[in-house]
């Protein structure tokens, strides 16, 4: 499965827009772009995922760039909530997670 | 639907103890994950397995670990003789398959706090 790329940490107003960036150069034709989320050491929540167009979900919108070597979370109205830290994973059909250091995204009021 | 339950959430070991983690994936889900996350670390793959198959161990310690499936009943992630170095949060996580094909959107359980004495 294909590395990613994040940074380690992000500030976003409560309210307004607030976009995770991830890099993944290595990705293959049929590796999928998963994100998923831990709020303060509760279990993962899985977010969205994608192949090649963008999706949108009640959630969050996964933007990914025609040629798949990065992508972008997009939570339109962050809220105190959302901040946690935010995973982005590529994945083909292994079915095992593998997690990096993810981005901490925090909302603040 | 119920989610994917563990139990116990916390659990005390004294060193050298058995530990045994409980998982019970949601509803309609045959494909069970363990994760493992040490104290300020990230999450790490130890095992995925479907019913009565081990389909990748290769996140698991070579000693003292094991995981099991039964066709009935939870999902059993056991570590023998433990020690402190043990201590960490465990996640189990379950998927369906679909359309035949696994998904690989996962559904993760709250969490055993295991601490060792």
């Amino acid at each position: 499965d294909a590395k990613t790329t994040q940074p380690t940490s992000m500030d976003c107003a409560e309210g307004r827009a607030a976009n995770l960036p991830c890099n993944h150069s290595t990705i293959s034709g049929n590796e999928y772009v998963y994100w998923y989320r831990q709020i303060h050491s509760q279990g993962p929540q899985y977010i969205i995922h994608g192949l090649k167009n963008n999706e949108t979900n009640e959630m969050a919108s996964l933007i990914i760039t025609e040629d798949r070597k990065s992508s972008t979370l997009i939570l339109p109205h962050a809220t105190l909530r959302d901040t946690a830290v935010y995973y982005c994973i590529v994945l083909g059909n292994t079915g095992k997670l593998i997690f990096g250091q993810g981005t901490t995204l925090q909302v603040k009021p | 639907n119920a989610g994917v339950m563990q139990n116990p959430r916390h659990l005390v070991r004294r060193r050298g103890q058995e530990a045994r983690l409980r998982c019970s994936p949601m509803k309609g889900h045959s494909h069970v994950y363990w994760y493992r996350q040490l104290p300020e670390e990230g999450l790490k793959f130890m095992v995925y397995l479907q019913k009565e198959n081990i389909i990748d161990e290769s996140g698991m310690p070579k000693e003292r670990f094991s995981a099991e499936f039964p066709k009935e009943g939870p999902s059993i992630l056991r570590i023998q003789q433990v020690v402190r170095g043990d201590s960490a949060a465990y996640f189990c996580a379950s998927s369906p398959t679909l359309s035949g094909r696994l998904s690989n959107e996962q559904f993760f359980g709250p969490g055993t706090r295991l601490t060792v004495l």
